[in-house]
């Protein structure tokens, strides 16, 4: 079956710092991977997706940046972080291989910026 | 670009009560998904709706997806404690390869 995990599960960071959030689907090949934030209130916000290794589509401007080095593999990125980048996120995948179709998302990865 | 608006945003009911939650979205789209979110958790996916004039229900929830309207429901019959959380539901992009999501709706059943 397949898996998904997310490391770290929380993280606290002083402004200005770097971050690296990874992920990493088991079980399956040629996942769609999308990276998600929550940030506090509800809603979700796409940050970025992969449909293939070192493809990334960026969905709004910001300070973080995604990478995918191996099929199964996703990492969001930043090289200085800011206050507004305090959230929930979460990684996910789908099986499909142009459509989203039912995502399976992991555990989240709460990030504080102090 | 595609909206995807919920209402209410939050519902406050009585165990025994029955609720609808709405969905409403902006461009045509075939594909329709409801998830859950526990306080604190990640999100769990409830209904995979495929087509114009799909139901599925899972115990004591029913979703259904209006393609023409526009329009998904989430209805809630005999509400419990238990059925307390965040219900998201997410609309496929233009070209497929991704969800948006409403912005969610709080669902909190008292006793």
């Amino acid at each position: 079956s397949q898996t998904i995990h997310q490391w770290p599960a929380t993280l606290v960071q002083p402004v200005g710092s770097p971050l690296s959030l990874e992920c990493t689907v088991e079980g399956t090949s040629n996942p769609n991977l999308y990276w998600y934030r929550q940030a506090a209130g509800r809603g979700l916000q796409l940050l970025f997706y992969s449909v293939g290794i070192g493809q990334i589509s960026s969905e709004v401007p910001q300070n973080l940046s995604a990478s995918r080095p191996q099929d199964r593999q996703f990492i969001l990125s930043s090289k200085k972080l800011l206050l507004s980048d305090s959230g929930f996120y979460l990684c996910a995948w789908s099986v499909l291989p142009t459509i989203a179709g039912e995502l399976f998302f992991g555990e989240g990865s709460r990030l504080t910026v102090l | 670009e595609l909206k995807v608006e919920q209402n209410p945003l939050f519902l406050s009911m009585q165990e025994g009560k029955n609720y609808t939650i709405y969905c409403n979205y902006s461009t045509t789209s075939d594909r329709l998904y409801w998830y859950r979110q526990d306080p604190g958790k990640s999100l769990e996916s409830l209904f995979v709706l495929l087509s114009n004039g799909a139901v599925k229900q899972e115990g004591r929830l029913m979703a259904s997806l209006d393609t023409k309207a526009r329009l998904s429901t989430l209805h809630i019959t005999a509400a419990v404690h238990d059925l307390s959380a965040t219900y998201f539901c997410a609309v496929e992009g233009e070209y497929g390869n991704k969800l948006v999501f409403g912005a969610g709706t709080i669902l909190r059943v008292k006793s």
